[in-house]
This record gives structure tokens, sequence and C-alpha cells, in this order.
């Protein structure tokens, strides 16, 4: 089946650091990712839409500037939380779905997630 | 304003026996929809999905019933098994391949032996 890459699992800096996160689909090309945040014990919130070779679409209430997007290629996507701080301390989320294929027969798939805290 | 919602934060559920996870919508320009499992510190995993046009699908011991006119949605899992036990989101989207998924608050399903 079709599988997305995170990369890395679980990451600790300091604040006012840059953190970068990568998504990948291994076995298909997605012109749409999806990137979302989880805080304990709640949903996964959308934070963006990533489209290959253009803008992101941002959720309302998330900052365009400190969640910067980049989706240069049709199997990755980059989320990179710049001037990262304490409360953006959470798990990240990315999700791609075959472009491909049906829509009916390929639901979104996830990667295993981003566990980001900052000191 | 919460689009699809879980009332039920948890579930506890005898192992044989049938896990009821329910779910409601309020957008009704939904027209697909999906059941997803989670466990800690993991991506969601996709269990099984329907589309507007069903009102049922079972895949294995997976079963979704679609109830367009209430807006509810409901997964079932018979016979429930120990490795069941995790949290389920229930989510709907639209039809394009660039539609957002809007996920509900998840139910923690804990199987007792």
């Amino acid at each position: 089946g079709a599988v997305v890459s995170q990369h890395p699992s679980w990451v600790i800096c300091k604040s006012g650091t840059s953190v970068k996160i990568e998504c990948r689909s291994l076995d298909f090309q997605a012109t749409t990712m999806f990137w979302y945040r989880q805080f304990p014990k709640q949903s996964l919130m959308l934070m963006a839409t990533s489209n290959e070779g253009s803008k992101a679409t941002y959720e309302q209430g998330v900052e365009k500037d400190k969640f910067l997007i980049n989706h240069a290629s049709l199997t990755l996507s980059t989320l990179t939380v710049t001037s990262a701080h304490p409360e953006d301390s959470s798990f990240y989320i990315c999700s791609a779905r075959d472009q491909a294929l049906s829509f009916l027969n390929q639901p979104q798939h996830f990667g295993d997630g981003t566990r980001l805290s900052i000191l | 304003d919460q689009q699809v919602k879980q009332n039920s934060p948890s579930l506890s559920v005898q192992e044989g026996r049938i896990s009821i996870l329910n779910c409601d919508y309020t957008n009704s320009m939904f027209d697909y929809f999906l059941w997803y499992k989670k466990y800690p510190a993991e991506g969601p995993t996709f269990l099984i999905s329907i589309s507007s046009i069903k009102d049922k699908n079972e895949d294995g011991r997976f079963t979704v019933f679609l109830n367009k006119s209430a807006k509810h949605l409901s997964l079932h899992i018979v016979p429930s098994q120990p490795g069941d036990s995790a949290v389920y989101f229930c989510a709907a989207s639209g039809y394009s391949s660039a539609s957002k998924i809007i996920f509900g608050s998840g139910t923690r399903l804990s199987i007792r032996p």
C-alpha cells in the first residue's frame, strides 16, 4: 500500500531555533499534501495544504511566517517551524493521497508524525 | 464550529463482543467518510471508508454504516480483539483529490479481557 515517510520522528531543540520536518510519499506522487498538528488527547487539526509548485494554503489562525511550507516536488513537502518556542511543542503529522488513483478508492495516508519538543 | 463530532471520548468493550463507535457531521457537502485508527506517537492508519452513495461498507471485522438523512455514521468492529485498543478518528471530506479531511475528536476504545 501507499507509504508516507516523515522525518525526523522526534526532535528536541532550544527555543529560537528553526526545525525542518520532511514528508515524503515513497511509492506514489502527490500534488497535494496536508500538514496537521495534534495536541495531547486532542484531534488532528489541519494546519495547511501543501501544493506542489505553488504556495501553500493555510487554515485560519495558522501563521504563515511561523510555519513555512515548501512542496518542491511531487514526492516531498517540508514544514519549517521558524524561531520555535515552547508553545510550538506538539505532534506534527503529514498526509498525502496518490493523485493517480481514483479518489473513491484512495484515502489519505499519513506519516508516523514528528514529536517536536522545544526547551 | 465542529463539523465532525464524536461525542464519546472513550468506550470499553469486552473481548469478543461488538464495538460500536459513532460519529455525527453537520456539513451536508461531505461526500466521503473515513475511519482511522491511531496509536500514541504514531500517524493515523486508514481502516475503512464509505462514499455518500452507499449506506454500508464491510471489510473483514469492520463495517461502516452511513445514514445521510441523520448525518450519522458508525463503525462496527466484531468480534473485538485486544489489538483493537486504540483511538479511532472519524473523518469527512469532499470528493476532490485536494479536499481537506476534517477529523472528529476521537474515541478511545479499550478492549478488556
